[in-house]
C-alpha cells in the first residue's frame, strides 16, 4: 500500500524557513516522479514543485521559483520542499504527491496518491 | 499557462439524482501523437486530502464507483455522478498534466 507521510509543517514568522519532509512507501520511489501541492485554508488546489524520479530535474510554480526547493534522497526515499523567505500567502496545507511515472514532462500524468498534508502557518 | 475553469461552483442534488460538473481549459489539452487528453478529476472530502477520480478524462481509477464517469475532450470536459449518494458529498477539482505548471480548476462543492 503506497503511504505518504508529510512532517516539518509549523509556525515560521514571515522572512523564515522551514523544510518540509514526505516519506514514502509502499512502492518503488525512485521510479516515480512527485510533487508538492497546497491549498491555503478554505481555497482550492494550487501546485507549487516537481521532480523527476532521479531528481535530476525539478520544476516550480512562478509564485516559489527563487524562494523554494524540492530535492529528493532515493535512498531514503523521501521527498523535501525548502522553503525559504516565506510569506503570509505560503500559509497552507502542503501535500506531496506521486506521479505514475519517472519522467514529469516526457511522460505526463496525474497525481494517483497523496499524503495526509502538513499546516504551514506564516504569522508573526 | 493553462487556465482551468469550472462550473458551477456549488450544486445541490438529491440523493440518488445527477451531479454534473463542467470545466473548461483555456487551451487544448489534447496531445496529438497519442489522441490522450492530459485531464484529470479529484475528489476531496471534507477534512481529506485529494483523492484521485479519473485520469486521461474519462478513465476511472481502480476501485472507483462505475456511478463516476468523466467525457469531453480538447477544452471542455464534464464529470457526471450518475445516481448520487451520500458519501459524494465533497469538493471535485479538474487538473490539467498537459503541461508545466500544472493547474487545477478552482472546485466544485456537491452538497445534498
Amino acid at each position: 500500500e503506497v503511504q505518504l507521510l508529510e512532517s516539518g509543517g509549523g509556525l515560521v514568522q514571515p522572512g523564515g524557513s522551514l523544510r518540509l519532509s514526505c516519506a514514502a512507501s509502499g512502492f518503488t520511489f525512485i521510479s516515480n516522479a512527485m510533487s508538492w501541492v497546497r491549498q491555503a485554508p478554505g481555497r482550492g488546489l494550487e501546485w507549487v514543485s516537481g521532480i523527476s524520479g532521479s531528481g535530476d530535474s525539478t520544476y516550480y510554480a512562478d509564485s516559489v521559483k527563487g524562494r523554494f526547493t524540492i530535492s529528493r534522497d532515493n535512498s531514503k526515499n523521501t521527498l523535501y520542499l525548502q522553503m525559504n523567505s516565506l510569506r503570509a500567502e505560503d500559509a497552507a496545507v502542503y501535500y506531496c504527491a506521486k506521479v505514475p511515472s519517472e519522467a514529469w514532462n516526457d511522460a505526463p500524468r496525474a497525481f494517483d496518491s497523496w499524503g495526509q498534508g502538513t499546516l504551514v502557518t506564516v504569522s508573526s | 499557462d493553462i487556465v482551468m475553469t469550472q462550473s458551477p461552483d456549488s450544486l445541490a442534488v438529491s440523493l440518488g439524482e445527477r451531479a454534473t460538473i463542467n470545466c473548461k481549459s483555456s487551451q487544448s489539452v489534447l496531445h496529438s501523437s497519442n489522441n490522450n487528453n492530459y485531464f484529470a478529476w479529484y475528489q476531496q472530502k471534507p477534512g481529506q486530502s485529494p483523492k484521485l477520480l479519473i485520469n486521461w478524462a474519462s478513465t476511472r481509477e481502480s476501485g472507483v464507483p462505475d456511478r463516476f464517469s468523466g467525457s469531453g475532450s480538447g477544452t471542455d470536459f464534464t464529470l457526471t455522478i450518475s445516481s448520487l449518494q451520500a458519501e459524494d458529498v465533497a469538493v471535485y477539482y479538474c487538473q490539467q498534466y498537459y503541461s508545466t505548471p500544472r493547474t487545477f480548476g478552482q472546485g466544485t462543492k456537491v452538497e445534498i
